[in-house]
C-alpha cells in the first residue's frame, strides 16, 4: 500500500530557481524522510523530520511538516544542475513502525 | 561510510530460472531490506529482516524469498523467474527500522 504521493511528478526549471515539492501521505506517522535518486541509482538518504517536529533544514534543503494536513514539502534553494534527480519521500507510520513507505516521487530537472 | 553492495548492476534471464540477487553491507546493520523499483509505482517492499534468519514479508512477497545467513549478507531468490518480475531491485540496510536506510546502487534485472 502506497503512503506517501508526492506532487508534481515531474518538475523543470532553470539553474538558480527554487524548487518545491510535496507529499501528502495518509495515516499518522512517526517520522517522515526524504530521499534522492540519481537516474538508474541507488537511494541517498536527505533529511528525517519527526512528527513533532515543523521545520526543519539542511544546506540548501528545508522540510516542512504539517501533521494536521498529513503534508510535508522539500524546498531545494538556489537550484544546481546537480539537483537534477528523482526525489521520494518515506514515512513510517505509527502503526506499523516495521518499515518505511515510499511514495512514487517526484522527477526534478533543473536546466543551466 | 557505510557501504551497501550488490552483486549485480545488471543481469538478464530467462523465464522460469531460479535467481539469486545478493546484498552486503558493512556497518553491522540490524536491519536490512529488499525493494522492486518500477515506474510509477516507487519503491514497494519485498522483504525485511530484522537479524540472521529471521524474515518478514513486506507488502509484494509472493514469487519471491530471502536468506539472511549472516548478519551482513542478505540474498534475494526469485525460485522461477516470469516476466512480470523484470525491475529494478534495490536492497538498503538500517540501523533502526525508523532511522535512514543506507541503499545500494541496485540491480536491473529482465527476465526474457
Amino acid at each position: 500500500s502506497q503512503q506517501g504521493e508526492e506532487d508534481p511528478q515531474a518538475l523543470s526549471i532553470q539553474e538558480g530557481e527554487n524548487a518545491t515539492m510535496n507529499c501528502s501521505y495518509k495515516t499518522s506517522i512517526n517520522n517522515l524522510q526524504w530521499y534522492r535518486q540519481n537516474s538508474g541509482r541507488g537511494l541517498v538518504h536527505l533529511i528525517l523530520i519527526r512528527s513533532n517536529e515543523r521545520e526543519k533544514h539542511s544546506g540548501r534543503l528545508r522540510v516542512t511538516l504539517d501533521t494536521s494536513k498529513k503534508s510535508s514539502s522539500l524546498l531545494i534553494t538556489a537550484s544546481r544542475a546537480a539537483d537534477t534527480a528523482s526525489y521520494f519521500c518515506a514515512t513510517e507510520p505509527r502503526r506499523d513502525t516495521d518499515k518505511l513507505i515510499f511514495g512514487t516521487g517526484t522527477r526534478l530537472q533543473v536546466f543551466p | 561510510d557505510v557501504k551497501v553492495t550488490q552483486s549485480s548492476r545488471y543481469l538478464v534471464k530467462r523465464t522460469g530460472e531460479k535467481v539469486f540477487l545478493e546484498c552486503v553491507q558493512d556497518m553491522d546493520h540490524e536491519n536490512m531490506f529488499w525493494y522492486r523499483q518500477d515506474p510509477g509505482l516507487g519503491l514497494r517492499l519485498i522483504y525485511f529482516s530484522y537479524d540472521v534468519k529471521m524474515k518478514e514479508k513486506g507488502d509484494i512477497p509472493e514469487g519471491y524469498s530471502v536468506s539472511r545467513e549472516k548478519k551482513e549478507r542478505f540474498s534475494l531468490i526469485l525460485e522461477s523467474a516470469s516476466t512480470n518480475q523484470t525491475s529494478m531491485y534495490l536492497c538498503a540496510s538500517s540501523s533502526s527500522p525508523r532511522d535512514e536506510q543506507f541503499f545500494g546502487p541496485g540491480t536491473r534485472l529482465t527476465v526474457l
